[in-house]
């Protein structure tokens, strides 16, 4: 119940395209999901979080849809760009509490 | 610019040999976590200070300790490194408990 399902282990795309990566999870506790981003060598940086009492969140290109009765959220890259090549992990938490349940991670790969 | 500052970036000792990894962070923040990262996996919680508190996963091994001697810096003590303890180590700090703000680790290698 404590994991947070991430699909797909791997996406390519071409530049300008969308690029979706999806995240399931059990736990109704869970109120807070953040996306985090990931370069080679680098740390985790924080992309967009979400929180239950919306159904989407936009910051510049990427969104976060948030599907509470199906208890998925997803991240929606518009026109991605090659920089954008990274891998994306999303995160769900319970407010309150320090643990974040991470996804497997998604390997993105934007073709120039 | 504020942040988690993680020193150093690359750290290789010898199998058996104690290290010690550091943390700094300009952020205030009162809580501080060491994840340890594996290739190609999520990020995995080893421990966590909130304020002074430590509190430790139940799934990490005794070879592994912390100390925050204040609040700005917290160190992470691999007593005995094994060739299965080579990963990145990653320090994140939040205000309470979300968000959580990762420095850019230190790659562990063991010989």
């Amino acid at each position: 119940q404590q994991q947070v399902k991430q699909s797909p282990q791997s996406l390519i795309v071409q530049k300008g395209g969308i690029s979706i990566i999806n995240c399931a999870y059990e736990n109704t506790a869970f109120d807070y999901f953040p996306w985090y981003q990931q370069f080679p060598g680098k740390g985790p940086a924080l992309l967009i979080a979400i929180r239950p009492d919306v159904s989407e969140k936009k910051e510049g290109r990427f969104t976060i849809s948030f599907n509470k009765s199906a208890k998925q959220f997803s991240l929606h890259i518009m026109d991605s760009q090659p920089g954008d090549s990274a891998t994306y992990f999303c995160a769900a938490a319970e407010s309150g509490t320090y643990k974040y349940i991470f996804g497997t991670g998604t390997r993105l790969k934007v073709l120039a | 610019d504020a942040m988690v500052i993680q020193n150093p970036r690359y750290q290789v000792t010898q199998f058996g040999k104690p290290v010690t990894l550091s943390c700094s962070q300009t952020l205030n923040h009162n809580v501080m976590y060491w994840y340890q990262q594996k290739s190609s996996q999520a990020p995995k919680l080893l421990f966590h200070y909130y304020d002074k508190d430590f509190n430790n996963e139940a799934d990490t091994p005794d070879n592994f300790q912390s100390r925050r001697p204040n609040t700005s810096f917290c160190f992470l003590d691999i007593r005995s490194p094994g060739l299965g303890d080579a990963a990145m180590y990653l320090c994140a700090t939040s205000r309470d408990f979300q968000p959580q703000h990762f420095g850019d680790g230190t790659r562990l290698s063991i010989l």
